[in-house]
């Protein structure tokens, strides 16, 4: 089975500073891990996906995470946040092949006060 | 990118009335889509898994009987909450499983149950 532990409900940083969400997984296998967001009535959209291939992943909106297997970790990063950033973050995580159900994680709501 | 989208985004109906979701993958075909719950201020729950041709798999919990799944195309799965009641009212969300372990999201359908 696969877990995902979301360590913040709620992060408010300044506009301009750098945003930090942090995650922790846990999975029986290779997990693939991602990043969505969720704007208020809106749709969940994918900001960044690990699978496998290299730690450090790149995503939309100058977004990125790090796949740190000995901390069990894939926390988010911006160096800049920008107004429009503010929304709910999940991080997901899928288990074994096959079973391509997310598991996700209780979210991040990030504020952006300008 | 890949587009889901769902029908109707919001009801209303009294309890004991049942309720059709519509969830569309509008531009790749899905053997595998997803269905989710969220509740307010929460995370997303599975709900079931649904494959085109075969019966859905739900979630330890899920009633089978009272959440219907259909996925007759490969472009199309319908939830259908059945005698609906006031607990009932959630936020329903689905996915259509592309690639590479990336699943789409539709922008949900808000019931509310009188």
């Amino acid at each position: 089975a696969q877990s995902v532990t979301q360590l913040d409900s709620h992060v408010s940083v300044s506009e301009g500073t750098p945003v930090l969400l942090r995650c922790n997984y846990s999975s029986s296998y290779s997990p693939s891990l991602f990043w969505y967001v969720q704007h208020p009535n809106k749709g969940l959209q994918l900001l960044l996906k690990y699978t496998s291939a290299a730690t450090l992943v790149k995503g939309i909106n100058g977004f990125e995470a790090e796949f740190k297997k000995s901390e069990t970790s894939f926390h988010l990063t911006k160096p800049s946040a920008h107004m429009s950033d503010a929304a709910e973050y999940f991080c997901v995580v899928t288990g074994y092949t096959g079973r391509r159900a997310l598991t996700f994680g209780s979210g991040t709501r990030l504020q952006v006060q300008p | 990118g890949a587009v889901v989208s769902q029908h109707p985004s919001r009801v209303i109906c009294k309890s004991g009335t049942s309720v059709k979701i519509e969830c569309r993958s509008l531009d790749f075909q899905a053997t595998t889509m997803f269905w989710y719950r969220q509740f307010p201020k929460q995370s997303l729950m599975l709900m079931a898994t649904s494959n085109e041709g075969s019966k859905a798999t739900y979630e330890q919990g899920v009633e089978k009987d009272k959440f219907l799944i259909n996925h007759a195309s490969l472009t199309l799965s319908t939830l259908t909450v059945t005698s609906a009641h006031p607990e009932d009212s959630s936020f329903y969300i689905c996915s259509a499983y592309r690639d590479q372990e990336t699943q789409y999201f539709g922008p949900g359908t808000r019931l509310l149950v009188l």
